[in-house]
């Protein structure tokens, strides 16, 4: 398995309080990825990073800002949580597309409930 | 905009059975398409990456085809195990930006014993 590790695994939070959720990969892989997966609507990429200090939005970004100061660690921080962001976020990693095609490997998720 | 689709949404078969899943996608300019398999409460494990140029990728008792021409991918699971049940995602990349993934929903299957 890839070394990727997600932290917290569960976290009860109230609405209206900032959360960051850390990512942290031993793979030294170039890109990095953030999701939420909401039954009914699948993954969805919030944000991604290809690079120190390099990210780009994915198509849920409102609400969401990351960070990424180092190569193996990707932070997801809700500014201030909505009960519409209660999810499951996994976050990913993906080598060169010469290797593996850009496969990208899933952490073990994050539960997040909203209150 | 690029939409992926799974059909069926679910399955059960019993143990041993060969079944197809179907995964389609509305733009043929893709970059490669992937399977991944997730399990309940866990995150995705990647199955099969099949690159836009190739028609087919096989691992063990999975083999995944590619038509692009056509925007279909089947993920074919041979002699099906109890330990197969889970939920099969397939997702796209597009040409124009190859690390971004479009998923479908999934299949979720389920092999009786």
């Amino acid at each position: 398995d890839a070394g990727i590790t997600q932290s917290p695994r569960h976290k009860v939070t109230e609405t209206g309080t900032p959360v960051t959720l850390r990512c942290h990969q031993t793979e030294n892989h170039r890109y990095m990825y953030w999701y939420r997966q909401d039954p009914g609507h699948g993954l969805r990429l919030i944000h991604y990073s290809y690079g120190v200090k390099d990210t780009d939005k994915g198509e849920v970004s409102d609400g969401y800002s990351v960070s990424r100061s180092k190569t193996e660690d990707f932070l997801l921080t809700l500014e201030s949580a909505t009960s519409s962001q209660t999810s499951v976020y996994f976050c990913a990693i993906s080598g060169p597309l010469n290797t593996a095609g850009g496969t990208q490997y899933f952490g073990p998720g994050t539960r997040l409930l909203v209150l | 905009k690029q939409e992926v689709t799974q059909i069926p949404a679910a399955l059960s078969v019993p143990e041993g059975e060969n079944l197809v899943l179907n995964c389609s996608f509305t733009d043929s300019a893709i970059y490669n398409l992937q399977w991944f398999r997730q399990d309940p409460g866990k995150g995705l494990t990647s199955l099969l990456l099949i690159q836009s140029s190739q028609r087919e990728q096989t691992s063990g008792r999975l083999n995944a085809s590619l038509d692009k021409s056509s925007g279909r991918s089947t993920l074919y699971i041979a002699a099906s195990q109890p330990g197969d049940s889970a939920t099969y995602l397939c997702a796209v990349s597009e040409a124009g930006n190859n690390r971004k993934l479009i998923w479908g929903l999934g299949t979720s299957l389920a092999v009786n014993p």
